[in-house]
């Protein structure tokens, strides 16, 4: 069955950029919706941006300015770049697939968690 | 931007049904998926358009909606369904999850 894994620096200095790549296994990137989404110690989840393999994105307004999400169809991956990154950005990141049909997060990554240094 | 509101906490005895909201404007238009997640784990899914289980989910996992205010319902509750809940819809191609809800079964 399908798989993601997540991976990329556990610790990123504040002011850079926060780079992960997710893996998928089991299945092709070239179908559905793709998705991060990340979650602060002890707070709830909040949706990051979705990547469609044409190329097609939608990020979230909060942080549009500061995420890009990319596909590498060759390789089967998928990318997160979060720039100037702050404490605030300390997290679990998960990717994820969108079911298009139920329009729901069916599959997960395990995670990885990402601390933002001083 | 678009909210979902989810109860802090829920408690329920073991055997019991226990009712999760998650509220938005106009939510019966759109559909609602719900997220299990226990400590250290990844999020489940386990109800997807307002109503519907994925595959594995047992019959207890229920959902409704309507008005402003999906619910999922677990009847006969288990102490293996401690976990926290997540509600999730899709706004004008955002997504948007609830705050969540940490289900207590004592």
């Amino acid at each position: 069955q399908v798989q993601l894994q997540e991976s990329g620096p556990g610790l990123v200095k504040a002011s850079e950029t926060l780079s992960l790549t997710c893996t998928v296994s089991g299945g092709s990137v070239s179908a559905y919706y793709w998705s991060w989404i990340r979650q602060p110690p002890g707070k709830g989840l909040e949706w990051i941006g979705y990547l469609y393999y044409s190329g097609d994105t939608n990020y979230n307004s909060y942080l549009k300015s500061r995420v890009t999400i990319s596909v590498d169809t060759s390789k089967n991956q998928f990318s997160l770049k979060l720039s100037s990154v702050t404490a605030a950005d300390t997290a679990v990141y998960y990717c994820a697939r969108e079911d298009y049909n139920s329009r729901a997060f069916d599959i997960w990554g395990q995670g990885t968690m990402v601390t933002v240094s001083s | 931007s678009y909210e979902l509101t989810q109860p802090p906490s829920v408690s329920v005895s073991p055997g019991q049904t226990a009712s999760i909201s998650c509220s938005g404007d106009k939510l019966r238009d759109k559909y609602t998926s719900w997220y299990q997640q226990t400590p250290g784990r990844s999020p489940v899914l386990v109800l997807y358009q307002d109503n519907r289980r994925p595959s594995g989910i047992p019959e207890r996992f229920s959902g409704s909606s309507s008005g402003n205010t999906a619910t999922l319902t677990i009847s006969g509750t288990q102490t293996m369904d401690e976990a926290d809940y997540y509600c999730q819809a899709w706004d004008s191609s955002t997504g948007v999850f609830g705050g969540g809800t940490k289900l207590t079964v004592l």
